[in-house]
This record gives structure tokens, C-alpha cells and sequence, in this order.
């Protein structure tokens, strides 16, 4: 298996609403990351866990609480987001880490009211 | 901070011709990485090419890169209308991937 998956493929949330995003990885990769891209821009790296843990966090704000229950797993949690928060939110891993190439989920396309 | 700076923004061809995209980084970096990306969906992982390889060949890609010049460039060679998609060079930084703004390349049948 050779796909990095996400859910859902859309999201549509209110300002209040608490909400999750989930990622899953079947590969044995060792690192996973999230990345938020707008509309025409570049992905931007928001968080890395490594072996599980967070290694690197893009002084991301705390409406964004990612978790890593196990190696195959991502989530990232919402809550209380702004609508400039809208953006497509992707998924990546990768075999070690640090210099390998990652893979990449989908994506999904996050809308906040 | 952005790492790759990438030229130009947007690409239009005609299927057969070749494509050449350049990119540009600021500091030293571990590898750069290429990557496509269709509209609206995940990326795809291209090829990567060390900090001490010079060139790479993979199928219908060429990938350069000078150390010196902090710049790297990727030729897709007898391009095909399914070559159209936006294309992101990653410098990669201390184990990050810093994406630049990309090239839209588009390729006419």
C-alpha cells in the first residue's frame, strides 16, 4: 500500500464548531506532516512528527492541535477557526523523515463560515 | 521564509516541445526535491537530487542542480497534455521542504 489517505475530502465548519481531520498511512513511514495551502500558493508546512512525536511545529496557532495516536496516524483538531483559515490541508509522510521524499494525501478542502 | 523562488510563474506549450522550469533557493540545503501538483489536489513526489549530485534523470524528466548558484532546474522533455499541472521545486532545509510559489505549466495538445 502505497497511499497516503485523508478524511474527509470536504469540510464545512462554522467559527464555533470542533472539528477533525484524519490521516492515515499504511507504508511503515516514520514521519508525517501537515501542510496548509491557499488558493495559487505554495504548501506551507505547519507541523512534523517524528517517531511519533512532534519534532517541529511552524508556530502554527492553537486553533490548531495536531495529534499522533500511532505511527499510521495523523489528526489534526479545529476549533474556533477564522474563515482565512480556509484552505485545502494536506498530508504528507515520509520513510524517515528529514531529507526523504514524502508522500502526499489528497487533501481536504477545509471551509470555515 | 520562502526557500524556492521558481521562473517562470506559468508555462504554455504545445505537446512535443520540451519544458524547462528554474528555481532559485537562498541557503545551503540537505537535497531539493520537485514536485507536481493537478489542480486542486495532492502533490506528487517527482525526483530528488542530492546536494552533492549535479544532475538526474528520471524517464522524461532531467532535474540540475549548482550549489554554487543555489539553483536548480527541471526539463520535462516531450511534453504531453496530461504534463499539465503546477510544478513546485522544495528546497529542502534542515529536513523541511520549503515549497516556492511554483510554475503552472500548461500543455496544448
Amino acid at each position: 500500500d502505497t497511499e497516503v489517505t485523508q478524511t474527509p475530502k470536504h469540510l464545512v465548519m462554522g467559527m464555533t464548531n470542533k472539528k477533525s481531520l484524519k490521516c492515515e498511512q499504511h507504508m511503515g513511514h516514520r514521519a508525517m506532516y501537515w501542510y496548509k495551502q491557499k488558493a495559487k500558493k505554495p504548501p506551507e508546512l505547519m507541523f512534523v512528527y517524528s517517531y511519533e512525536k512532534l519534532s517541529i511545529n511552524e508556530s502554527v496557532p492553537s486553533r490548531f492541535s495536531p495529534e499522533c495516536p500511532n505511527s499510521s496516524l495523523l489528526n489534526l483538531h479545529l476549533h474556533a477557526l477564522q474563515p482565512e483559515d480556509s484552505a485545502l490541508y494536506l498530508c504528507a509522510s515520509s520513510q524517515w523523515g528529514g531529507v526523504s521524499e514524502q508522500f502526499f494525501g489528497p487533501g481536504t478542502r477545509l471551509t470555515v463560515l | 521564509s520562502q526557500q524556492g523562488e521558481e521562473d517562470p510563474q506559468a508555462l504554455s506549450i504545445q505537446e512535443g516541445e520540451n519544458a524547462t522550469m528554474n528555481c532559485s533557493y537562498k541557503t545551503s540545503i540537505n537535497n531539493l526535491q520537485w514536485y507536481r501538483q493537478n489542480s486542486g489536489r495532492g502533490l506528487v513526489h517527482l525526483i530528488l537530487i542530492r546536494s552533492n549530485e549535479r544532475e538526474k534523470h528520471s524517464g522524461r524528466l532531467r532535474v540540475t542542480l549548482d550549489t554554487s548558484k543555489k539553483s536548480s532546474s527541471l526539463l520535462i522533455t516531450a511534453s504531453r497534455a496530461a504534463d499539465t499541472a503546477s510544478y513546485f521545486c522544495a528546497p529542502n532545509q534542515g529536513g523541511k521542504l520549503i515549497f516556492g510559489q511554483g510554475t503552472e505549466l500548461s500543455v496544448k495538445p
